[in-house]
């Protein structure tokens, strides 16, 4: 079956502008994930949906970084007023539930602000 | 908080030698524990996890690792490397409860390289 899908696959941005990220889960999956993988280091929680809502959303780094799942299935990052910093891959993953259910990473979006 | 060290950015090996990446946990309550994998331009992959009962775990691809409590550790082996090995590993935990469950707190990966 389909897996986790993310689009774009890359993006680049001049510093200021606004970006969205799209991810889509694997159908079915209640579980949303998004992290942040800056080179050389594992990937960084951000946020994670349960269903529509946001169970946890403590490592989003400031407000300028919003997500949201309206329907409980395709989520979309949103970063407002971009910075050099915030170039990175975004990961994306699904899980069937939270907790020990695996967790089924997409290929991610490269992000670049220049 | 809990954090996740991996000793070694870059581990060599040859063809047929043993793989052993090392990964040590920091957290006042075991957590669940996992390695991934990551193939050039590829997504990650889970390997294996521990979450109760059996301390050896088995993965794919011929990978095991062991949960040590005493040692906090969960360190990845195979017996013989092999070319197709080489990639990125990361070792990760999480929460075994609370509203974090399931948010994986990586390390920040041991890339190995696997030498003819």
């Amino acid at each position: 079956g389909a897996g986790v899908s993310q689009t774009p696959s890359n993006k680049v941005t001049e510093k200021g502008k606004y970006v969205e990220l799209r991810c889509d889960p694997i159908s079915g999956h209640t579980a949303l994930y998004w992290y942040r993988q800056s080179l050389g280091q594992g990937p960084e929680f951000l946020i994670y949906f349960q269903g529509t809502g946001a169970a946890d959303d403590s490592g989003l780094p400031n407000d300028r970084f919003f997500a949201v799942r309206p329907e409980g299935s395709v989520s979309t990052l949103k970063i407002q007023r971009t910075e050099r910093g915030d170039s990175a891959v975004y990961l994306c993953a699904s899980s069937l539930q939270p907790g020990t259910s695996e967790q089924y990473f997409g290929p991610g979006t490269r992000l670049t602000v220049t | 908080a809990q954090s996740v060290t991996q000793l070694g950015s870059h581990v060599s090996v040859s063809e047929g030698a043993l793989v052993l990446l090392r990964c040590n946990y920091s957290s006042s309550v075991p957590p669940y524990l996992f390695w991934y994998v990551q193939y050039p331009n590829q997504g990650l992959q889970l390997l294996l996890k521990y979450t109760t009962g059996a301390t050896l775990v088995k993965g794919i691809n011929g990978f095991e690792a062991e949960f040590k409590k005493s040692e906090t550790s969960f360190h990845l082996t195979k017996p013989s490397a092999h070319m197709s090995d080489a990639a990125e590993y990361f070792c990760a935990v999480s929460d075994r409860y609370g509203g974090s469950q399931g948010n994986l707190i990586f390390g920040k990966g041991t890339k190995l390289s696997v030498k003819p």
